[in-house]
Parts: structure tokens; sequence; C-alpha cells
């Protein structure tokens, strides 16, 4: 079974620049996770989705965080634009359902400069 | 969102040998479930173990096991015969088994394996 994909692997941008990160989770996965984890903390949760639908981002800052799944399938998350305090590693992760185990793919790890 | 607390950022083990991680966590709830994650260098994060804080039984996977004392909140993974594929950062992650689905992670506990 494929694990979840994501792409680029590394990313370095300018500040106030804008960058997109894809995820393919694992098929037939409804669930899909954003998380975003800063040097030295935890993964913390961005955005899920149920399908196409977005179950919770309130942690996102939509001022300039957005995303989309649309086909309910894989997914873009989109900064626009980036600020020095983004930079991070943002994981990916898929679930059957909700309450199921996360799966999570190998992250992009993004610089600000 | 609960609180999840790693307090060791590192841990240095001889090959062979066991080291124990802790987490303590902050809850009113009484039904939830308890993760340790390992991320290894390549950063893909794998579950290693997990609690259902309704079991009183504690959880153990081949090597790795927990100590989970729900009275004082606590959660610690211990690895035994440690090996050099053990090295990576571990996390402690909380979620509540009904309503709130988000987990909750801790800071992460950098293991290192010397040979």
């Amino acid at each position: 079974e494929a694990g979840v994909a994501q792409s680029p692997r590394y990313k370095i941008i300018e500040k106030r620049q804008s960058v997109a990160f894809w995820c393919n989770p694992i098929s037939g996965h409804a669930t899909l996770y954003w998380y975003q984890q800063i040097l030295g903390q935890g993964p913390k949760l961005l955005i899920q989705f149920q399908n196409n639908g977005v179950v919770d981002d309130s942690q996102l800052p939509k001022d300039r965080f957005s995303a989309e799944r649309l086909k309910g399938v894989d997914s873009t998350l989109k900064i626009q634009p980036a600020k020095l305090e983004d930079s991070a590693v943002y994981l990916c992760a898929s679930s059957s359902g909700t309450y199921n185990e996360q799966f999570f793919g190998p992250g992009t790890r993004l610089t600000v400069l | 969102a609960q609180t999840v607390t790693q307090s060791q950022p590192e841990m240095s083990v001889q090959e062979a040998e066991t080291v124990t991680l802790s987490c303590t966590y902050d809850t009113s709830e009484s039904d939830y479930y308890l993760f340790w994650y390992k991320q290894p260098p390549s950063r893909q994060m794998i579950l290693v173990i997990r609690q259902e804080a309704y079991k009183q039984q504690n959880a153990t996977e081949n090597r790795f096991s927990v100590n989970f004392q729900k009275a004082a909140k606590s959660f610690s993974l211990k690895i035994s015969d440690s090996q050099l594929g053990d090295a990576a950062m571990y996390f402690c992650a909380y979620r509540s088994r009904w309503g709130d689905y988000k987990l909750s992670f801790g800071a992460g506990t950098t293991v290192t394996v010397r040979a």
C-alpha cells in the first residue's frame, strides 16, 4: 500500500513570496490533515478535510493560508504572502475516518528568508 | 486543546539498553486516547503505540511498552533492547475519545542510540 505522498520535500523562498504544497493521501482515505511543525515543537493541526469538505480550520491563519481538496482526493496548501515565522515542516496526514489512525507523509520543509 | 508536556528534550541510550521517555498531560476528560509517535530523521512520522484511557492494562508493542498512570496523568514510553534504528524524535500525543478529534502533541524527545 502506497503511503501519503508530499511534494516538494524542500522549498526556500523569500518573505512575501507565495508557495504551494501538494499532498496525495492513501487511496480510499476520506480524512486529510495538514499540520505545521515548527522546529522544536510538536505538530499543530492547521486544517482537516472530510472528503472535499472542511471539518476544522480553526487554527489556519486565513489571512495568508488557504487549502483545498477539490475532488476529495489530493490537496494543496498555499501560503500567500509568506512570513519568516512560516518557516516550518508542513506535514500531511490521512486516515480512513476521523477517529482512525493517522498516517503521515514525509513533510515539506519550508524556509522563508 | 489539551496540554501535553514532554520534559526531556533529549535522551541518550546505549545500544541494547533501556530508555524511558516521560510524558504528562492535562485534561478534565475521563475518556481519551494517548499515543507515542516516532519521527526518524527522514521525517515520516509513524505510530508506535496507543493506549485507551478506559483500559487499565498498559499497552505493549514488541520492545515498546507504556506505563499509564491515569490519576497522575502520566504516560511514559519504555524502549527495551534499544537498537540503532530507534534513534528518532518521539512525540507523545493526546486525543479525546469523543468530541474533539484533534491530536495534541508534546514538543518531542530526541533519542540518540550509542553503538
